[in-house]
């Protein structure tokens, strides 16, 4: 079954520092998709970025990287220059094909609490 | 472009009540998957509908039920609330079923249960 981990339950740093937010997943799967969400207070869950499991050029957008390595199951995020509007919890998700029908879904980590402080 | 929408947006129950909880899709979106998402966790996969049918459920009991509207639109039924059903639900919307595009998840109806 596909799982995605993210080790780091909470992190705080002081604003302006470089952070790097881990996702180990498992998949027995060939083609498949990974996800990065964040969650603020709200509630809403705002979509990042996706990345299928062919392409593992990294990808920046503005102060946010993302490394995804095959070789070690890994797609971390990074956000370079940290600001307090990026504190919120973020998530990393993995979708799943269903056997039968093809349609996907997401299994997501337990999710990362970010503090950036002032 | 309204995004996906979810009512109502807090709903406190008690225990054995039974519950419907609404989402309207992106407009251009056609599928819906519902998550529950327990407090300090991720969102847990509950069932996914397209063409009013649905396609894939989640490891969640028969309590949990659904339906999609010919506009869209989609509920969420539980029966028999149990206090462990307290949880924030999500809806997410896409297009089409076999590639999973962005999916827009909308802000949530949080459910207490007493």
């Amino acid at each position: 079954a596909q799982k995605v981990t993210q080790a780091q339950t909470e992190i705080s740093v002081v604003e302006k520092e470089d952070v790097t937010l881990d996702c180990v997943y498992e998949t027995r799967d060939t083609t498949y998709y990974l996800f990065w969400y964040k969650q603020p207070p709200s509630g809403e869950l705002v979509f990042l970025i996706r990345r299928n499991s062919f392409d593992e050029q990294n990808e920046i957008s503005g102060r946010y990287s993302w490394n995804f390595q095959k070789s070690t199951s890994s797609f971390n995020f990074t956000i370079t220059a940290s600001q307090v509007v990026d504190s919120a919890v973020y998530f990393c998700a993995l979708s799943e094909a269903s056997e039968i029908q093809g349609a996907q879904k997401l299994v997501f980590g337990q999710g990362t609490r970010l503090t950036i402080n002032p | 472009d309204a995004g996906v929408t979810q009512s109502p947006t807090h709903l406190i129950k008690t225990r054995g009540q039974q519950v419907t909880l609404r989402c309207s899709p992106k407009s251009g979106h056609d599928t819906v998957s519902w998550y529950q998402q327990a407090l300090g966790q991720g969102p847990q996969f509950i069932f996914q509908y397209y063409e009013e049918e649905e396609r894939q459920r989640g490891n969640f009991p028969d309590r949990f039920s659904g339906h999609q509207f010919p506009n869209y639109s989609s509920e969420l039924n539980v029966n028999a609330l149990l206090l462990g059903d307290s949880a924030l639900y999500l809806c997410a919307s896409s297009y089409g079923l076999r590639e999973l595009y962005e999916q827009y998840f909308g802000p949530g109806t949080r459910l207490t249960v007493t």
